[in-house]
């Protein structure tokens, strides 16, 4: 079984929408949680950490759900440069296990 | 500017060639990491260093060798014992070894024929 599993997607939006992503991690004692953003043949960035409390960060929205192992990423009133794949990143004992990323498309 | 730095970015080589690839940082941090990513995967882990003369085996280590003899530097060698070399080579750094997050530098895409 993989560390950290999300779906892959594509997710096809128009700009505006709300969009949000699942991400699921096997470890229990896992520590921390990242989301990032890769574009197209670039490195990924950090988009945001993710706390127990949930997150905001302007557009995006960060939930941990530690009693049934998953993270999400909310995006509000998508823009044409949200278009890019977010990639889940779970830490357990100093180690970092990245998810495949879920592609999000948005369109005009 | 602080930044992780990856040179070159796009690198050709022959079969059966040992080639290095540079991975330097200026942000002070103490940990540093190799990944590569093939399409459509996640990043899978080569090597982590959490100080200088010190590293670790990661997931996918055979084929690979790593050195930290600086804390700003962790250059790795993908040796002709590597069957699939032909990846997307992502260096990053962490401030130190605990769960904190990770920066990437920009990346070699090497390919091997």
């Amino acid at each position: 079984r993989k560390e950290v599993e999300q779906d892959p997607g594509p997710f096809n939006v128009p700009e505006g929408a709300t969009v949000a992503f699942n991400c699921t991690y096997s470890n229990s004692a896992s520590q921390s949680f990242f989301w990032y953003r890769q574009d197209c043949r670039k490195e990924p960035k950090l988009l945001m950490s993710v706390y127990s409390s949930g997150n905001e960060d302007g557009r995006f929205t960060a939930q941990l759900n530690r009693a049934s192992q998953y993270i999400s990423l909310l995006i509000r009133d998508s823009k044409l440069s949200d278009s890019a794949t977010y990639l889940c990143v779970v830490n357990n004992f100093n180690k970092f296990y990245f998810g495949s990323g879920t592609k999000l498309n948005v369109k005009p | 500017d602080g930044g992780i730095t990856q040179s070159p970015k796009y690198l050709f080589r022959k079969e059966g060639q040992n080639v290095t690839l540079s991975c330097e940082q200026n942000l002070n941090h103490d940990a540093m990491y190799w990944y590569r990513q093939d399409p459509g995967q996640g990043l899978r882990l080569i090597y982590y260093s959490q100080i200088v003369n010190d590293f670790q085996k990661g997931d996918i280590a055979e084929g690979y060798s790593v050195s930290r003899e600086k804390k700003e530097s962790f250059p790795l060698t993908v040796t002709s014992a590597q069957k699939n070399p032909t990846a997307f080579y992502l260096c990053a750094s962490s401030i130190d070894q605990g769960a904190r997050e990770q920066y990437f530098g920009p990346g070699t895409r090497l390919t091997v024929t």
